[in-house]
């Protein structure tokens, strides 16, 4: 079956514009994570959904951040006025029994 | 202190040879310890599990549990070249909370 999926694979933006990264889980899996990893770090939770709902969204580091999952479904992370620093490959990862599937990430590059 | 603390490497092992990967960890509270692979530009994926003290074995790989010491690792006997990459420790809490925190990862190169 198909896996985790992320688009899109990389973007590009300029400092101050608005992004929109997309994960589509595994059919069936009810959980879903954001995370952000930047070089030589490992990955850094931002928010975990269980079902519809953010059941944890306390690594979100401010509110330039957002996330949504409508349908239980497919998620969007959101990101408004992007800097410099919010540079990194944002994972998505979607949750079986304990173990979490990742995808292939998003490179974020903000100039 | 950070939550989950690994060594940043690299550890250079001969082929054929034990890699010993260490982790500790903060969170008493923790329950569940993870030890997921990364290759350079790829995404982590899972290797071992365990969620008990004591060691947990699966193929060339040997997770290893001591709540009580707050520390976790990983064995990989007869290493190979493709076991060169990142290995990250994982830890969470459990009974519906399901936050996961990462350590920052050790890298590993097995030398041929």
């Amino acid at each position: 079956g198909a896996g985790v999926s992320q688009t899109p694979s990389n973007k590009v933006t300029e400092k101050g514009k608005y992004v929109e990264l997309r994960c589509d889980p595994i059919s069936g899996h009810t959980a879903l994570y954001w995370y952000r990893q930047s070089l030589g770090q490992g990955p850094e939770f931002l928010i975990y959904f269980q079902g519809t709902g953010a059941a944890d969204d306390s690594g979100l580091p401010n509110d330039r951040f957002f996330a949504v999952r409508p349908e239980g479904s497919v998620s969007t992370l959101k990101i408004q006025r992007t800097e410099r620093g919010d540079s990194a490959v944002y994972l998505c990862a979607s949750r079986y029994e304990n173990e979490q599937f990742f995808g292939p990430g998003t490179r974020l590059t903000v100039l | 202190q950070k939550e989950v603390e690994q060594n940043s490497g690299p550890l250079s092992v001969p082929e054929g040879a034990i890699a010993s990967l260490n982790c500790t960890y903060s969170d008493r509270g923790s329950q569940s310890f993870f030890w997921y692979r990364q290759y350079s530009g790829k995404s982590p994926e899972l290797i071992m599990s365990i969620y008990s003290n004591g060691d947990k074995e699966d193929g060339r790989f040997t997770a290893q549990l001591n709540k009580a010491s707050q520390y976790v690792s990983l064995l990989i006997r007869d290493s190979q070249p493709s076991d060169s990459a990142t290995y990250l420790c994982a830890v969470s809490r459990t009974g519906g909370y399901q936050k996961v925190t990462f350590g920052t990862g050790t890298k590993l190169q097995v030398i041929p």
